[in-house]
């Protein structure tokens, strides 16, 4: 059965410290695995698609990268207004459309 | 830039009763999904639809669920008789194609008593 697993479930950080967020995945053959951004009531904002092992992309404070088992989230000097949940998802290279996410990482970034 | 948009953001019902949410993917999109999260759980697959049908759905997508997309811009989730357990933030998504990154409107939280 195809899941996803994150790791902390809650994260308290002090603003500029540097931290990283864990993805691990079980799916059968993944076609692409997506990390997203939630505040609050609100959906799910996308931050980044990673399609291969190897693969990292980057977005101001946040770098993600992969491999064959896991994703980690990189925040580096992180702001308050990084609080946030992150969310990570997967779909898989069957012909499905759903994406599988995780239960998210609750972050807390203190000034 | 574009994005997704869903009414209502908040829906009061009455258990039995009959709801329908929509939503407005964006333009250029071809394939949409409804996806759900119960109140500190996942989010959840509901169906995908695409060239006027359903592409997909799983197991929580019964006979009371329904989707359609009434015109050239909007999409609806129809819930037909609603129940206590169907309280929850309802999203809706959309992708260009079909491997593509979905992108998720503002959510409908949908409480029913």
């Amino acid at each position: 059965e195809d899941q996803v697993t994150q790791s902390p479930e809650a994260l308290r950080l002090q603003e500029g410290e540097s931290s990283s967020l864990n993805c691990s995945y079980t799916v059968s053959g993944l076609r692409g695995l997506f990390w997203y951004r939630q505040d609050p009531g609100k959906g799910p904002e996308f931050l980044f698609t990673l399609y291969s092992a190897g693969e990292e992309k980057e977005k101001e404070r946040l770098k993600a990268t992969l491999t064959k088992k896991e994703s980690f989230l990189h925040i580096t000097a992180p702001k308050p207004e990084d609080s946030a949940t992150y969310l990570c998802a997967v779909q898989a290279r069957r012909n499905t459309d759903k994406l599988i996410f995780g239960t998210g990482t609750r972050l807390q970034v203190f000034p | 830039e574009p994005e997704v948009t869903q009414t209502p953001s908040h829906q009061v019902t009455q258990m039995g009763q009959e709801v329908i949410l929509r939503c407005v993917p964006i333009s250029n999109h071809l394939y949409f999904y409804w996806y759900r999260q119960i109140l500190g759980q996942k989010v959840e697959f509901l169906v995908s639809f695409y060239n006027n049908e359903i592409s997909e759905k799983s197991e929580i997508f019964d006979d009371q669920f329904s989707v359609e997309r009434p015109d050239g811009s909007n999409f609806t989730l129809k819930i037909r008789s609603t129940k206590l357990e169907d309280s929850a933030m309802y999203f809706c998504a959309s992708s260009e194609v079909k491997t593509d990154t979905q992108y998720f409107g503002p959510g409908t939280r949908l409480t029913v008593l």
